[in-house]
């Protein structure tokens, strides 16, 4: 069974601490998402990436920056973790060729910063 | 860019009844359209598809339609169930966009039983 896999289903954090997201897949997908999920709010896009090493802003990226030094994995960084960044982070993946078969998402990580 | 919107926000049925979510887009060259399914601490999962040369696709009991002169496609569940009860998502994407997947706000679904 393809997947994508989040590291952490829960995560509690301190302000003000630097805070890695990993994300990792297994299907071979050359592109990489990184989404936040918040009641009300629909999913918004922080950063993708194209191929390894390779990243884009989407709408959201300020406060947060992302690695992707192989293929499979893509990690989400939040520099300096902040109250209003306490969400529901998720990964998805797709293949070039065919992102008209859809994303896989990963099952999410609820982070909460206190 | 593609904007997509959904509506409702919140559906609430009673078991065995039918729902139907609508979306539009903006963007007259997107030519796909999937739907996903977000169950309760679950990511979003792909249940159906459809295409811009297709009207309509069915699998059990869903179905997508959709209207490429007025910009809209709609998700339809029939006979519904307690375990259709999730927060459904449409998204849409234009030739040019790439990857890229736009998506609507999401629709919490409540199947009463």
């Amino acid at each position: 069974d393809v997947k994508v896999t989040q590291s952490s289903r829960y995560l509690v954090k301190r302000t003000g601490e630097k805070v890695f997201l990993e994300c990792v897949q297994d299907m071979d997908h050359e592109n990489m998402f990184w989404y936040r999920q918040d009641p009300g709010l629909g999913l918004r896009l922080i950063y993708f990436s194209y191929d390894v090493k390779m990243k884009e802003k989407g709408d959201i990226p300020e406060g947060y920056s992302v690695s992707r030094e192989k293929k499979e994995r893509f990690s989400l960084i939040l520099e300096s973790a902040s109250t209003n960044q306490t969400s529901m982070y998720l990964c998805a993946s797709s293949s070039t060729g065919g992102v008209q078969g859809g994303y896989t998402f990963g099952s999410g990580t609820r982070l909460t910063v206190v | 860019g593609e904007n997509v919107e959904q509506h409702p926000s919140t559906l609430s049925v009673q078991e065995g009844d039918s729902a139907v979510i609508k979306c539009t887009y903006s963007d007259s060259a997107s030519n796909y359209f999937p739907w996903y399914k977000q169950e309760l601490g679950k990511g979003p999962q792909l249940i159906i598809d459809i295409r811009s040369n297709v009207g309509e696709k069915k699998d059990q009991r869903i179905a997508v339609t959709l209207n490429k002169t007025a910009k809209h496609f709609s998700l339809h569940i029939t006979e519904t169930q307690p375990e259709d009860s999730a927060v459904y998502f449409c998204a849409a994407t234009p030739l040019n966009a790439g990857n890229m997947l736009t998506f609507g706000g999401g629709t919490r679904l409540m199947v009463k039983p």
